[in-house]
This record gives C-alpha cells, sequence and structure tokens, in this order.
C-alpha cells in the first residue's frame, strides 16, 4: 500500500526553527510537494522537490532524500502567521498526488 | 478568475438529499481534481479530469457520487442520497496541465448531512 508518514501536531516558539518530517511508501515518485492550510483554508502551494537535495525559499526550506524516501521542511524565524498545518503529498506513477494527513505547528509567542 | 473558486461554501443537507457542489477552476487549466478532506486528516482523492475527459474515479466512494465537466471547463460533483458519513470538507483543485503540475485549490465545500 502506499502510505505517508508526518507527525500529527508540534510546538515551537516564535523566532525559533522548526523542522516537519516526512516519509513515504509509495508504487513510483514523480516529485514531492509541501503545502500549507491555515483552519477553514485550502492548502496553498509551498515546495516542489523532485531531486535530492535542498531547496531554499525565504524563510521555508525542503529537502529531499529519494533513496531514504524522506523529506522535511525547515521553517527559521518562526512567526505567529505561520500556525498552521503542513501536508507533504507525493506524486506516485500513475501521477496520482498522495496525502499525508498533514502535521499541525503551534506557535507560542 | 484569478483562483478557483468553489460554491456554496457552506451546504446544510438533509439525509437522503441530493447536493451539487460547483467548481470553477482557473482559466486556461487543463486538469481538475476533487477532493474530500475530514477534520484533521489530509485531501483524499475522489476524481480527476483532464478538460472534459473523466480520467480517474477510482476514489469516489460510492455510486452516488458523479462528477462531471462537460465542456472542460466548470465541473460538478453531484452527491446523491446524502449520507452522515459525507460530512466532510470538497476540495477543487486545478493545474496547467496533468502530472507534475503544482495544484491550486479552491476554498472547498463544508457539507454537513444532518
Amino acid at each position: 500500500g502506499q502510505n505517508i508518514d508526518q507527525p500529527t501536531e508540534m510546538t515551537a516558539t516564535e523566532g525559533a526553527i522548526v523542522q516537519i518530517n516526512c516519509t513515504y511508501q509509495t508504487s513510483g515518485f514523480n516529485g514531492l510537494f509541501w503545502y500549507q492550510q491555515h483552519a477553514g483554508e485550502a492548502p496553498t502551494f509551498l515546495s516542489y522537490n523532485v531531486l535530492d537535495g535542498l531547496e531554499e525559499k525565504g524563510r521555508f526550506s525542503s529537502f529531499l532524500s529519494r533513496s531514504k524516501g524522506y523529506s522535511y521542511l525547515l521553517l527559521k524565524e518562526l512567526q505567529m502567521k505561520d500556525s498552521a498545518s503542513y501536508l507533504c503529498a507525493v506524486i506516485d506513477s500513475n501521477y496520482q498526488l498522495i496525502w499525508g494527513a498533514g502535521t499541525k505547528l503551534i506557535i507560542k509567542p | 478568475g484569478a483562483g478557483v473558486s468553489q460554491s456554496p461554501r457552506y451546504k446544510v443537507a438533509k439525509r437522503g438529499q441530493d447536493v451539487a457542489l460547483r467548481c470553477d477552476p482557473i482559466s486556461g487549466h487543463v486538469s481538475l481534481f476533487w477532493y474530500q478532506q475530514a477534520l484533521g486528516q489530509g485531501p483524499e482523492f475522489l476524481t480527476y479530469f483532464q478538460n472534459e475527459a473523466q480520467l480517474d474515479k477510482s476514489g469516489l466512494p460510492s455510486d452516488r457520487f458523479f462528477a462531471e465537466r462537460p465542456e472542460g471547463s466548470v465541473s460538478t460533483l453531484k452527491i446523491q442520497r446524502t449520507q452522515q458519513e459525507d460530512s466532510a470538507v470538497y476540495l477543487c483543485a486545478s493545474s496547467l496541465q496533468q502530472g507534475q503540475e503544482t495544484q491550486y485549490f479552491g476554498p472547498g465545500t463544508r457539507l454537513l448531512v444532518l
């Protein structure tokens, strides 16, 4: 079966750094997305990785290791508005997007 | 429009009632996806269109669920004889092409079946 694992919930302090991990077992791999979803809102695109390595985009970075079936999203200089759920999603061999359950990130002042 | 829009934003239905949920994708986007999202969970795939062709409907939970995109733009997800377990947020997403293209989501329709 296909499986994507993320921690259910994480807590971090404003101004700090947090790393959200994602491991996956899917039938094929054609890329990995990270999406941010605020409560009651639609997911919004954060990053896309298809090759191994780190992609940096402002305060957010995403890392991929295809051999380990592993990715992480790194958020720096945390702000209160970063409180949201972070969803990891993998494109499988059928080009279908397989979603994790999401990690709820709570930022404390 | 500038983004994906969905209507209604909220729908309360009595059990057994039929509902229709509308999605207007980003203009020019070929691919359109419907997802169901339960509280605290990630989106679950329902069905996928490329233009007017429904290429994958493997995620539709039962034959009470039906989706169409007759002219390759607006799509409607219809749920017949709604059940309480159908209560969820229904998300629509579109992408420029199929495959690895980033999917852009609408605000969702929150369906509550009483």
